[in-house]
């Protein structure tokens, strides 16, 4: 089945101990998306790639950053990750970047911060 | 500003009976009315959507109802089963052509 890998499921850092979250994808989709979920909010957006093109939410802090070497995976990076950082990280991927098209989740890396 | 309300928060229902969730959203251009379900544990995965060029749509027991004029859209579930307890978010695009999720509404269907 096509799907929405993220590893690890569970992370645990200590502040400001560098981490990375996989993503992969076998859909073949154009476009990744990470976003950050933190108890009972709404999923927001982080930042996407639309193939090898990043593209930057205006209010992601700078600790936060993305890499994505081919098309299958993207990974996030938190370089120091802070106590407010603890949250789901959910990956989705979607054809184009339109708003008109179904986003395909991943079950999310839960991280917690020490 | 862009801004998406979503009630309620929380929600109770028998099982069998029916659920309501709305969306209420800001921008007259948005044109796109998705509707996610989000288990313990999963990503949300979409449920059922529709464009602005429909007021209402039906698959089996869910359905959307688009109210263009007021700016909100609604999800109706019926006949309601345990494994419809879940996280339901709304998510209207934007004329800047993004997707904002909604708060989310808890429903738990009780035996």
């Amino acid at each position: 089945d096509a799907m929405v890998i993220q590893n690890p499921r569970y992370q645990v850092t200590q502040f400001g101990k560098p981490v990375t979250l996989s993503c992969s994808q076998t859909l073949n989709h154009n476009v990744m998306y990470w976003y950050q979920q933190k108890s009972s909010q709404a999923p927001k957006l982080l930042f996407h790639y639309y193939d090898k093109d990043f593209n930057n939410e205006a209010d992601t802090p700078d600790n936060f950053q993305s890499r994505r070497p081919n098309t299958s995976f993207c990974f996030l990076d938190i370089r120091s990750p802070g106590l407010g950082d603890a949250a789901m990280y959910l990956c989705a991927t979607s054809r184009d970047p339109s708003s008109y098209n179904e986003q395909f989740f991943g079950p999310g890396t839960r991280l917690t911060v020490l | 500003g862009e801004n998406v309300e979503q009630h309620p928060s929380t929600l109770s229902v028998q099982e069998g009976d029916s659920a309501v969730i709305k969306c209420t959203y800001s921008d007259s251009a948005s044109n796109y009315f998705p509707w996610y379900k989000q288990e313990l544990g999963k990503g949300p995965q979409l449920i059922i959507d529709i464009r602005s060029n429909v007021g209402e749509k039906k698959d089996q027991r869910i359905a959307v109802t688009l109210n263009k004029t007021a700016k909100h859209f609604s999800l109706h579930i019926t006949e309601t089963q345990p494994e419809d307890s879940a996280v339901y978010f709304c998510a209207p695009n934007f004329r800047d052509d993004k997707i904002i999720f909604g708060k989310g509404t808890r429903l738990h269907i009780l035996p």
